[in-house]
């Protein structure tokens, strides 16, 4: 069975300094992995996915199969990354994405 | 171009009663999904489609009946509601075919409170 977990419900910091959300997965292939965000009042939207390998909004992710891990990095966090964010997962099959818990970002001025 | 589209945005139930959640999009997507969204639980899934014709269920598929009898509708239908079924559901959709590279495009959700 696949899993992803997100171990933090909430995560606060200040305008400026480095976030990180983690998330790490069960899953015995090889897996897709996706940041989902949903800005307040806003539906849910792709942040990235880690076979682009791309930077957006200054927010990048490295897949590290060998801690079956795929944390999500900003250098220096600004007021509108404030949301929520969900790690996702798709595997092998015909199944939907399986998320993760969420981590509720919360940046403080 | 819609994208997902979801109604009704609000819905106020009583335990027992039926309704039916509704859902369409307007990109020839293969893939929907419903989704619902609980505090402290993430999203899980309860049912999805790969196309017209073929439903099949997620991780919390209890109470719940789709149908998929076109490409562009995935209706969500309650049987007899319940208040567990207090929820904001969601509705998602994608390319099939390649879903590692094809994002979910959500729907703005339905908040359902069951009294």
């Amino acid at each position: 069975a696949q899993r992803v977990t997100q171990p933090e419900k909430l995560l606060s910091v200040f305008k400026g300094a480095p976030v990180e959300l983690k998330c790490n997965y069960s899953y015995s292939g090889s897996p897709e992995l996706f940041w989902y965000v949903q800005y307040s009042r806003q539906r849910l939207q792709l942040l990235l996915r880690h076979i682009s390998r791309e930077s957006i909004k200054g927010f990048t992710a490295d897949l590290n199969k060998g801690e079956t891990s795929f944390h999500l990095k900003k250098p220096f966090a600004q007021e509108e990354d404030s949301a929520m964010y969900y790690c996702a997962l798709v595997g092998g099959g015909a199944d939907g994405l399986t998320f993760g818990k969420g981590t509720h970002l919360i940046i403080q001025p | 171009n819609a994208g997902v589209t979801q109604t009704p945005k609000f819905q106020v139930l009583k335990t027992g009663q039926s309704m039916t959640l509704q859902c369409a999009q307007d990109m020839n997507h293969e893939y929907m999904s419903w989704y619902r969204q609980d505090p402290g639980m993430g999203l899980r899934l309860i049912h999805y489609s790969v196309g017209a014709g073929i439903t099949d269920q997620g991780e919390v598929p209890n109470g719940y009946n789709v149908s998929r009898s076109t490409t562009e509708d995935f209706p969500l239908r309650l049987l007899s509601a319940a208040p567990s079924q207090t929820s904001v559901y969601f509705c998602a959709s994608s390319y099939a075919r390649d879903r590692e590279n094809s994002p979910l495009h959500f729907g703005n959700g339905t908040r359902l409170t069951v009294t």
